[in-house]
């Protein structure tokens, strides 16, 4: 069974620091990630995606893939209060049915 | 703005008395999907539609079934909710099935049940 894995936190960082939010999967076919903020009681709103080896930036976030590990990464510089929220990683895989595997969240708390 | 709109946002129905929760979206997208998710649990894909071809996963209770008469509109009917069903309903979309094709959720409808 696909699995997608994430320590569920709360991850406490202060305001201005850099939070790292990990993720490992179990799927060695998963071939794209994808990184959602989701505040509570909300949806989902997508971050950013990655899906080649290596580190993909953008403004204060940075996706980090390393599929030999098996283990994406994102990193949040400079963090605000308003980032606290739970982050969802999903794994795609190809063939199948396409369909992404989502992890619990990891939850964030930036404290002032 | 294109989007993805779940009617009602909140809903609370009686145990046992079924109940319709609808999604629209006007990204024109080929597939939609609905998601149950409980607290601090990640969302569970309950089916999926791409297109007309509907997909249900194999843990998916006979409890709960969909309908999607058009492009822009797909239901999910829960025939007999239990206590157990009691959870946020999310609606998402993407254009295909593509690996780099993210999905766009709406705003989730919390189901209550009495």
């Amino acid at each position: 069974q696909k699995e997608v894995e994430q320590n569920s936190g709360p991850l406490s960082v202060p305001e201005g620091a850099i939070a790292s939010l990990n993720c490992t999967y179990s799927d060695r076919g998963s071939q794209s990630f994808f990184w959602y903020r989701q505040y509570s009681g909300k949806s989902p709103e997508l971050i950013m995606f990655i899906y080649s080896n290596g580190d993909k930036e953008d403004g204060r976030f940075t996706a980090q893939l390393n599929k030999a590990s098996q283990y994406v990464s994102l990193l949040i510089r400079d963090s605000q209060p308003s980032d606290s929220a739970t982050y969802l990683c999903a794994a795609r895989e190809i063939g199948g049915s396409y369909i992404p595997t989502f992890g619990r969240g990891t939850s964030l708390i930036v404290h002032p | 703005d294109a989007m993805v709109i779940q009617n009602p946002r909140y809903q609370v129905t009686q145990f046992g008395k079924p109940v319709t929760l609808s999604c629209s979206q006007t990204l024109n997208h080929n597939v939609m999907y609905w998601y149950q998710q409980k607290s601090s649990q990640a969302p569970k894909l309950l089916f999926h539609y791409y297109d007309k071809d509907f997909n249900n996963e194999a843990d998916t209770p006979d409890n709960f079934q969909s309908r999607r008469p058009n492009t822009s509109f797909c239901f999910l009917d829960i025939r007999s909710p239990g206590l157990g069903d009691a959870a946020m309903y999310l609606c998402a979309t993407s254009r295909d099935l593509g690996l780099n094709q993210p999905q766009h959720f709406g705003d989730g409808t919390r189901l209550s049940i009495l």
